[in-house]
């Protein structure tokens, strides 16, 4: 079956700047994780959605980052007034439920602001 | 707070040798961890996922422990292969059902 995509595969653009990430999870799945990963560097945890439930946000750096995720399905991170340090490789996982369950990634965004 | 640590230097690994790889965790113990495998440019793949009341896991040629005394968890993949070569990911289950990630390590096996 299909699994986890994401889109755009690369996003390049200016300082100040709003963008929009993509994630479609694999279909009947109802957690659905996005993170952070700079080069190098291990996964940084954003946000997190099960279900009908309100969405963990701990993990949004700051409040230029937001997420939604539609229907239970599709979820779309926004990043406003992008900054240089938010150039990263953009996650998306899905598990078909939340705890132990193992998490699908899609093959993530590459962010790059100018 | 809860923090996973991965040797962040490359593991060299002759081909046919078996590689070990480390996971340290600090605080309480998980009640589980994962490890997943990622190779560059794409997401990681989960591989194995070890729970806190079994010391091993095995999957073909890989096989996972659980040391809680040690606060650690090993990887081992034997008879490696170059196709082995990959960066290795640790996780551990959180807190709100999160999982917290250690940065990786790479491991290059030479033919």
């Amino acid at each position: 079956g299909a699994g986890v995509s994401q889109s755009p595969s690369n996003k390049v653009t200016e300082k100040g700047k709003d963008v929009e990430l993509r994630c479609d999870p694999i279909s009947g799945h109802t957690a659905l994780y996005w993170y952070r990963q700079s080069l190098g560097q291990g996964l940084e945890f954003l946000i997190y959605f099960q279900g009908n439930s309100a969405p963990d946000k701990s993990g949004l750096p700051s409040d230029r980052f937001s997420a939604e995720r539609t229907g239970g399905s599709v979820s779309t991170l926004t990043i406003q007034r992008t900054q240089q340090e938010d150039s990263a490789v953009y996650l998306c996982a899905s598990s078909f439920d939340r705890g132990s369950y193992e998490q699908y990634f899609g093959p993530g965004t590459r962010l790059t602001v100018t | 707070s809860q923090k996973i640590e991965q040797n962040s230097e490359a593991l060299n690994i002759q081909e046919g040798k078996t590689a070990t790889l480390t996971c340290n965790y600090t605080n309480y113990s998980p009640a589980y961890l994962q490890w997943y495998r990622q190779d560059p440019g794409r997401g990681p793949v989960f591989l194995l996922l070890i729970r806190e009341n079994e010391k091993e896991k095995r999957k073909e040629r890989l096989k996972v422990t659980f040391d809680t005394t040690l606060k650690q968890s090993l990887f081992h993949i034997t008879a490696s292969q170059p196709a082995d070569s990959a960066t290795y990911l640790c996780a551990r289950g959180g807190s709100n059902y999160q999982l917290i990630w250690g940065a990786g390590t790479k491991l290059i096996i030479k033919p």
